[in-house]
C-alpha cells in the first residue's frame, strides 16, 4: 500500500463513451503525475501537477482531459477514446517535482 | 539534458543464484537515482534511492545498488534470487539541482524484465 489510490482499477469503455479515472492521496504531496503505459513501450508521462496547476502536458491529446481540484485528487476524464488509447494508467504523487514518487495501483483500461 | 538506459530488456537467472540488472544514466547535475519494481498488473513500488548519500543503497527485499559516479552507472544487485522477485524492474533519474531543490520529472528507462527459474 503506498498510499495513493486509484479507481477504478478496471475499465471497458466504448469510443463514444465519456468516463473518468480518479487518484487519491492524502500523503501531504505537491505534485502529482499521470502516467500511461503501454504493452511494449517505454512508460509515457502524459501530465504533471505541481501545487495543482498543470506544470507539464506531453502533448496529450484533447480527448484526455485531467482535472486537479485540490492537491490531494487528480481526475483524467476520458471522451472519444481510441482502441490505442488501451493502456494501464499510472498516477503517482510526490512531495515535490522530481522527488521520489509512489505510485497508485493503475488502471487499466480496454477501448473497445 | 538527463536519461538513463537500461542495457538488457530481459534477464533470466535460476532461483538461489545472483541478480545483476544494468543501469547508467546521463545527467548534468546531481543526480537522484531510484529503482522501482512493478509485478505484473500492479503499480510501481520503490525498491530504493540513491540522493547523494551513502553510494552503497539498500533497499527492499534484500537489493541494493551502488552509485558509481566514474562509471555513471547504478545496478540493482541481489545475491540470491527469488522466484518472487520475478517482475519488471525500472531505473529513474531525477535531476538535483546544487541547492538542494529538485527540478524536472522523474526520467525512466524502458525497464528491464526478470524471469527466475525454479
Amino acid at each position: 500500500e503506498t498510499g495513493v489510490t486509484q479507481t477504478p482499477r478496471h475499465l471497458v469503455m466504448g469510443m463514444t463513451n465519456k468516463k473518468s479515472l480518479k487518484c487519491e492521496q492524502h500523503l501531504g504531496h505537491n505534485a502529482m503525475y499521470w502516467y500511461k503505459q503501454s504493452a511494449k513501450k517505454p512508460l509515457e508521462l502524459m501530465f504533471v501537477y505541481n501545487f495543482k496547476e498543470q506544470t507539464e502536458n506531453n502533448s496529450v491529446p484533447s480527448r484526455f482531459s485531467p482535472e486537479c481540484p485540490n492537491s490531494s485528487h487528480l481526475f483524467l476524464h476520458l471522451h472519444t477514446l481510441q482502441p490505442e488509447d488501451s493502456a494501464l494508467y499510472l498516477c503517482a504523487s510526490s512531495l515535490t517535482r522530481g522527488s521520489v514518487a509512489f505510485f497508485g495501483q493503475g488502471t487499466r483500461l480496454t477501448v473497445v | 539534458a538527463q536519461s538513463v538506459t537500461q542495457l538488457d530488456s530481459h534477464v533470466s537467472v535460476s532461483e538461489g543464484t545472483p541478480v545483476l540488472l544494468r543501469c547508467n544514466y546521463s545527467s548534468s547535475y546531481s543526480p537522484s537515482l531510484f529503482w522501482y519494481v512493478q509485478h505484473p498488473n500492479k503499480g510501481l513500488q520503490l525498491l530504493l534511492k540513491y540522493t547523494s548519500a551513502a553510494t552503497l543503497v539498500k533497499g527492499i527485499n534484500g537489493f541494493e545498488a551502488e552509485f558509481k559516479k566514474s562509471e555513471t552507472s547504478f545496478h540493482l544487485t541481489k545475491p540470491s534470487a527469488h522466484m518472487s522477485d520475478a517482475a519488471e524492474y525500472f531505473c529513474v533519474v531525477s535531476v538535483t539541482l546544487n541547492y538542494g531543490g529538485s527540478q524536472g520529472n522523474l526520467i525512466f528507462g524502458k525497464g528491464t524484465k526478470l524471469s527466475v527459474k525454479p
